[in-house]
């Protein structure tokens, strides 16, 4: 049974291009969240997607969109990069059932450079 | 809004030396209350979970008890191993996104 995948691993962009990364839940989830981890912090999250919406956003600006497509996996696309959006960003999946209590399970994260 | 705070790090210790790390939280409801653990360069995994006042979580030998009174979730563990040494992170949930601590990085000597 596959767990969350993510993809690319790694990323170098510079400033003010654009960016997409990729994630495929784990089997079973519809769920999917989108979290940025700066150096030596803890996950702050960016947004939930269900049913191919958008459920709930954190406080990130516009330049942050998503996307999640009927089989479930989501897209995150980060317009006009700044340097401030190095991060590491992880994607977790969870079925809906459960509720808030449901376990989230994390994918490896994409590491995003931004020169 | 909901917050966490966990004990800052970095925590070092001795093998088979036992461990406390301190997680306190804020919130307007009920939370689901979690531990996860990030091995370098991975993402996190799960640790342990609780959904309700007075639930002991439990995994690998190590446990946390979801405290509505103190609103803590200390994670413990009674004898640590080198392979124990991650960052740890305290979070919850009460509605569909995910509040996490800032981390506690480990380090078990042998």
């Amino acid at each position: 049974d596959a767990g969350v995948t993510q993809s690319p691993t790694h990323l170098i962009k510079t400033r003010g291009q654009q960016v997409t990364l990729r994630c495929s839940p784990k089997s079973g989830h519809d769920t999917v969240s989108w979290y940025q981890q700066a150096l030596g912090q803890g996950p702050q999250f960016i947004f939930q997607y269900y049913e191919e919406e958008e459920r709930q956003r954190g406080n990130f600006p516009d330049r942050f969109s998503g996307h999640q497509f009927p089989n479930y996996s989501s897209e995150l696309n980060v317009n006009a990069l700044l340097l401030g959006d190095s991060a590491l960003y992880l994607c977790a999946s969870r079925g809906l059932a459960g509720g808030p209590g449901e376990t989230q399970y994390f994918g490896p994260g994409t590491r995003l450079l931004v020169l | 809004g909901d917050s966490v705070t966990q004990m800052e790090g970095p925590v070092t210790l001795s093998e088979e030396a036992f461990l406390t790390i301190n997680c306190t939280y804020t919130a307007t409801g009920y939370p689901s209350l979690f531990w996860y653990v990030q091995y370098p360069g991975e993402g996190l995994q799960l640790l342990l979970k609780a959904t309700k006042a007075d639930d002991k979580g439990s995994n690998k030998g190590f446990e946390a008890t979801y405290r509505k009174e103190t609103t803590s979730f200390h994670l413990e563990k009674g004898s640590v191993q080198v392979s124990d040494s991650a960052v740890y992170f305290c979070a919850l949930s009460e509605v569909n996104d995910m509040r996490f601590g800032a981390g506690t990085r480990l380090t078990v000597k042998p």
